[in-house]
């Protein structure tokens, strides 16, 4: 099956900073690669996602980028705010339309943003 | 819609006690999914349902976990008999599977601490 590595498992920058965090995943079969961002006490919640006919999207702050090649993915949050503080997700999914719908997650990594 | 809903909230229970966990998934959506997040193990997925139907169950972990989906709107989690290392934060999250892609909306979760 997939396997979703996730680094660093936790990472602190200072407000006003970027924050990227990287994944790699191991089925080239996998076309569907969703964040989320889980705050304390919640359940993680989608954030940005995208799939691998495109190599990068950007949504204000936050964008992510695909290699396809390479099988790797990374998030970028440009002028973090503390309210960016969070644990954040990576998953990988292999074709939902194929009747398999699950997500393969990251470990998760903690991001603190120091005001 | 008001979400995946997840009760109880929270859960403290004994060594051997039964413990049921229940989910109401997003209205029309037709796959449920059941994970378990620890510090160890992060976010584990459990077994996951489409149209009320057990697709996997591989990753629970042994017999004293059992999952049902009467219908719909509805979904149990139960362990029994409970153990310590049972004690972890429970997630159910719903999606559509007619869509492209395979947003995963969570809820809140439940805290389960078995003592």
């Amino acid at each position: 099956g997939e396997n979703v590595e996730q680094h660093p498992s936790t990472l602190s920058v200072q407000e006003g900073d970027s924050a990227v965090i990287k994944c790699t995943y191991s089925d080239s079969a996998s076309n569907y690669f969703p964040w989320y961002k889980q705050e304390l006490g919640k359940g993680p919640q989608l954030i940005i996602d995208i799939r691998s006919n495109v190599g990068e999207k950007k949504d204000q702050r936050i964008a992510v980028t695909l290699n396809k090649t390479a099988k790797h993915f990374s998030l970028h949050i440009t002028e973090t705010q503390p309210e960016d503080s969070a644990v954040y997700f990576c998953a990988a999914s292999i074709n939902p339309r194929a009747g398999a719908n699950n997500l393969f997650f990251g470990t998760g990594t903690r991001l603190t943003v120091i005001p | 819609d008001a979400g995946v809903i997840q009760s109880p909230r929270h859960e403290v229970t004994e060594m051997g006690q039964e413990v049921t966990l229940r989910c109401k998934p997003i209205s029309g959506h037709d796959y449920l999914f059941w994970y378990r997040q620890t510090m160890m193990r992060g976010l584990e997925l459990l077994i996951y349902f489409n149209n009320n139907v057990p697709i996997d169950d591989s990753g629970m972990p042994e017999d004293r976990f059992s999952a049902k989906m009467p219908n719909a709107s509805f979904s149990t989690l139960k362990i029994q008999p409970s153990e310590p290392r049972d004690s972890a934060v429970y997630f159910c999250a719903s999606s559509f599977g007619g869509s492209a892609k395979n947003i995963q909306y969570f809820g809140a979760g439940t805290r389960l601490s078995v003592l």
